[in-house]
């Protein structure tokens, strides 16, 4: 049974570093084609992808958000961290982490997914 | 980057009703495309994946179709739990599409 369950801080100050932990359990990290992805979601709009680490470290981000992203993994923890700096009050939003298969033949798609975490950034 | 685009962002129909909803692609995506269904406060949960393959556990009446840069999400007969929000995404670098809200006419 797969299972993703997202914590970090509910509430930011703008500018400041944003980190997620991502705790997985029913698979392995270090399979192959296995990975993890973050996605958000803002209050009322649509999903937006932001990150994704592959078994063997091949990491992905979003164009428009790579600059401030980070994502790593500890395999031996059953964990993703993803690390968004310069937090913005655009930011607030529900971060999803999800479990990801990748194939040549069907791409990477994510079906396990987490529960959500809402983050709001203020002042 | 590849965008995606989804037609319509929104949709009325009643249960037993057959709902299309279209999702383009700027460019070629071969069949890497998923279609994914959130209902109010939940995950989304994933349908379809590599534009026709149904996920494990997804009822028949949920089919997808096309390849290159056209694609479509079918519900043969809508059921009251149908009603939600519909997101395609393409794998090549896992943008997802704007969303298709379905609901009750």
């Amino acid at each position: 049974q797969i299972t993703l369950k997202e914590s970090g801080p509910t509430l930011v100050k703008p500018t400041q570093t944003l980190t997620l932990t991502c705790t997985f359990s029913g698979f392995s990290l270090s399979t192959s084609g296995v990975g993890v992805g973050w996605i958000r979601q803002p209050p009322g709009k649509a999903l937006e992808w932001l990150a994704l680490i592959y078994w063997d470290d091949d990491k992905r981000y979003s164009p428009s958000l790579k600059s401030r992203l980070t994502i790593t993994k500890d395999t031996s923890k059953n964990q993703v961290v993803l690390t968004m700096t310069n937090m913005d009050p655009v930011d607030t939003a529900t971060y999803y982490c999800a479990h990801s298969l990748f194939d040549y033949g069907s791409g990477s798609y994510f079906d396990y997914w987490g529960q959500g975490t809402l983050v709001t950034v203020s002042s | 980057d590849i965008q995606m685009t989804q037609s319509p962002s929104s949709l009325s129909a009643s249960v037993g009703d057959r709902v299309t909803i279209t999702c383009r692609a700027s460019q070629s995506i071969s069949s890497y495309l998923n279609w994914y269904q959130q209902k109010p406060g939940k995950a989304p949960k994933l349908l379809i994946y590599a534009a026709s393959s149904l996920q494990s556990g997804v009822p028949s009446r949920f089919s997808g179709s096309g390849s290159g840069t056209d694609f479509t999400l079918t519900i043969s007969s809508l059921q009251p739990e149908d009603f939600a929000t519909y997101y395609c995404q393409q794998s090549y670098s896992t943008l997802f599409g704007p969303g298709t809200k379905v609901d009750i006419k």
